[in-house]
C-alpha cells in the first residue's frame, strides 16, 4: 500500500539553526515527491517536489529537500530557521500515471527567537 | 496565471441540513479537480477527485457527493449534514497529463456542523 510517514508531530527549532523536518514513503514504482505547507486557516502551498535526477531540491523560501532511494525518504531542510517558518508542513507521494497524492499526518514547525 | 476560488470561507449549519460547497478554478482547462478534508489541523483525507466533466471518483464511502457540472467547477454536496462532517475542507487543483505537476489548492472552508 502506498504510504507516507512523518514521524515527528512537531519540531521545534531556534532562530539561525538549522531545520530538518522528516519523511518517509512506501512505495511500488517510482514515486513523485511533495512537500507543502500550511499556515492558519489557509490552503496548503506548495513548496518543492522531486521527479527524477539530482537528488538535492531546492524549492521556495529557502527550503531545499534530499531525496534517498536506498531509505525511502524524503527530509525538508533549511540552513537558517526563521520565526516566519513556524507552520504545518505535509510531504506527499504521487505514482507515475497516478491521480492521487497520498498525504503524511502533517509535522508542525515552531521557530522561536 | 492560474487562480481557484472557494466559497465560503466559513459555515455553520444545524444537523440534518444541506451542504453545498463551490470551488472553481479560472487560467486553465480540463484540471484535475479534488476535494480533501482536513480534521482538527491535520492530515488530510481525500474525499473525491474528477479527471473530466461528470466524471467523479469517490474514496470514502459517506453521506457526501461531489459533482463537476462545468470544465473548472466543483461542487462538494451533502443532503442531511451530521456532526462528524464537521472540518476544513479543500479543493484543489493539478494540471492534467503531467503526473509530477502539485496540487494547488483553495483557502479553504471551515465547516461547524451544529
Amino acid at each position: 500500500a502506498q504510504s507516507v510517514a512523518q514521524p515527528e508531530d512537531q519540531v521545534n527549532v531556534a532562530e539561525g539553526n538549522p531545520l530538518t523536518v522528516k519523511c518517509t514513503y512506501s512505495v511500488s514504482g517510482n514515486p513523485y515527491l511533495f512537500w507543502y505547507v500550511q499556515y492558519p486557516n489557509r490552503g496548503l502551498q506548495f513548496l518543492l517536489k522531486y521527479i527524477t535526477g539530482d537528488n538535492l531540491v531546492k524549492g521556495s523560501y529557502g527550503f531545499e529537500a534530499e531525496f534517498n532511494k536506498s531509505q525511502t525518504s524524503f527530509h525538508l531542510k533549511k540552513p537558517s530557521a526563521l520565526v516566519s517558518d513556524s507552520a504545518l508542513y505535509f510531504c506527499a507521494v504521487r505514482y507515475t500515471g497516478g491521480f492521487k497524492t497520498i498525504f503524511g499526518a502533517g509535522t508542525r514547525l515552531f521557530v522561536k527567537a | 496565471s492560474q487562480t481557484i476560488h472557494q466559497w465560503p470561507a466559513t459555515l455553520v449549519q444545524p444537523v440534518g441540513s444541506p451542504l453545498s460547497l463551490e470551488c472553481t478554478v479560472e487560467g486553465t482547462s480540463n484540471p484535475n479537480l479534488y476535494w480533501y478534508r482536513q480534521a482538527a489541523g491535520r492530515g488530510l483525507q481525500l474525499l473525491f477527485y474528477s479527471v473530466g466533466i461528470g466524471q467523479i471518483s469517490s474514496e470514502v464511502p459517506q453521506n457526501l457527493s461531489a459533482s463537476r457540472p462545468q470544465d473548472r467547477q466543483f461542487i462538494l454536496s451533502s443532503k442531511k449534514l451530521l456532526l462528524s462532517d464537521s472540518g476544513f475542507y479543500l479543493c484543489a487543483w493539478r494540471r492534467t497529463g503531467e503526473s509530477y505537476s502539485p496540487l494547488h489548492f483553495g483557502n479553504g472552508t471551515r465547516l461547524t456542523v451544529t
